[in-house]
């Protein structure tokens, strides 16, 4: 299957620092990828779609000005959460597809002191 | 609005005898249809797909058997190894909406020896 990397696999910060994570597609170029977030027991929720040369597509209830997503290039995506606070302490994976199958980072988990 | 649902959020099993995982949908825009193996703190590892013009795939192990009639899917995994232990999502392809996946809220399998 194709690679998705992700860095950092995890980082600590300060409540009111920014954070960003990087997302390759390291065997394939992506036009499109996606970011995701998973609490703890529950289900990953998308939160934006983020599309090669243009602006992210975010979910419902998903502050964009909060989460900052750049794709600057067919191989690389970047979240930075903005001014982060404990409540966005989550685990954050990022996906891409080379065709039909969207395959995933390894996760970042973010901890918010 | 859970449009992916995964009603039994775990599932254990002796080793050597088969897993049957569940999954339900609303969507009927959805067109192709995923199962992905997840660990805790790492990203979900792809397992098994089906478009939603077949109603059957297999692949080793695994096998997807979709009921378009019914909005039902599940994944067969025979024989059960200890290593299949870990949390499995069915996820839901939207073909009309940027390809967005729709994920159920997982089930946890373990297999006992």
């Amino acid at each position: 299957g194709a690679v998705v990397s992700q860095h950092p696999s995890w980082v600590i910060c300060k409540s009111g620092t920014s954070v960003k994570i990087e997302c390759r597609s390291l065997d394939f170029q992506a036009t499109t990828m996606f970011w995701y977030r998973q609490f703890p027991k529950q289900s990953l929720m998308l939160m934006a779609t983020s599309n090669e040369g243009s602006k992210a597509t975010y979910e419902q209830g998903v502050e964009k000005d909060k989460f900052l997503i750049n794709h600057a290039s067919l191989t690389l995506s970047t979240l930075t959460v903005t001014s982060a606070h404990p409540e966005d302490s989550s685990f954050y994976i990022c996906s891409a597809r080379p065709q039909d199958t969207q395959y995933f980072g390894p996760g970042t988990r973010l901890t918010v002191l | 609005d859970q449009q992916v649902k995964q009603n039994s959020p775990s599932l254990s099993v002796q080793e050597g005898r088969i897993s049957i995982l569940n999954c339900d949908y609303t969507n009927s825009m959805f067109d192709y249809f995923l199962w992905y193996k997840k660990y805790p703190a790492e990203g979900p590892t792809f397992l098994i797909s089906i478009s939603s013009i077949k109603d059957k795939n297999e692949d080793g192990r695994f096998t997807v058997f979709l009921n378009k009639s019914a909005k039902h899917l599940s994944l067969h995994i025979v024989p059960s190894q200890p290593g299949d232990s870990a949390v499995y999502f069915c996820a839901a392809r939207d073909g009309v909406n940027d390809y967005k996946l729709s994920f159920g809220a997982g089930t946890t399998v373990t297999v006992r020896a």
